[in-house]
């Protein structure tokens, strides 16, 4: 079946500093490929996705590529700042036969950023 | 704009009781979810409705009884809860084109 799988944290970094997040996938179809963010005491939301391959998803300084040649979607920002300590998830959304979408997700990389 | 509403928020259980947890998204998303979030683990699929009249097994449906009411409207059960059940719930909507999420704020169970 379809997995997720993304690096382990916790990632502690510097502010300015440059950020990866590894993720890669198993998918049996063609997946969309998303990150989320769930900053401390709230629910998850949407931080960029990309719908199908080389697409590039970005926002907020954030960037991943959808890279179907290395089931890939590695998260990336080039300065860090305080403000994006949260816990990252990565995650897969394939269309399945009753018309809608299954989403899973990997375990989720906590990235504390020191001023 | 509500977006996805959860019900209740936090609440606590014995051993052996039931509950609903109640879901309600105003978005005209046709798929609903309900997930579990423990540390460590991520997210994980309990079950999921990809459209009205439909319900499917997630990861790990042991446990829970899932209930698609509507389309609006998608309920979790529990029918003897177990301190394994001890999580914070949260259900989602997508959307029929992509897939993204959209989240509750989270219902935090706590089972003794």
């Amino acid at each position: 079946g379809d997995s997720v799988t993304q690096m382990e944290g916790p990632v502690t970094l510097s502010e300015e500093a440059f950020l990866t997040i590894n993720c890669t996938y198993t998918a049996t179809g063609y997946p969309s490929l998303f990150w989320y963010v769930q900053y401390p005491g709230e629910g998850l939301q949407l931080l960029l996705k990309a719908t199908k391959a080389d697409d590039k998803g970005s926002n907020k300084g954030f960037e991943a590529t959808y890279r179907k040649e290395t089931t890939s979607f590695h998260l990336e920002k080039g300065s860090v700042q305080v403000s994006d300590s949260a816990v990252y998830f990565c995650a897969l959304s394939d269309r399945v036969n009753t018309g809608g979408f299954k989403t899973i997700f990997g375990a989720g990389t906590r990235l504390f950023v020191k001023a | 704009n509500a977006g996805v509403t959860q019900t209740p928020k936090f609440q606590v259980l014995k051993t052996g009781q039931s509950m609903t947890l109640q879901c309600a998204q105003d978005m005209n998303h046709n798929s609903m979810y309900w997930y579990r979030q423990d540390p460590g683990m991520g997210l994980r699929l309990i079950y999921y409705s990809a459209s009205e009249g439909t319900t499917d097994k997630g990861e790990v449906p042991n446990g829970y009884n899932v209930s698609r009411l509507n389309k609006r409207e998608f309920s979790l059960r529990l029918e003897s809860a177990a301190p394994s059940q001890t999580s914070v719930y949260f259900c989602a909507s997508s959307t029929r084109r992509t897939g993204e999420l959209f989240f509750g704020e989270g219902s935090r169970l706590t089972v003794l």
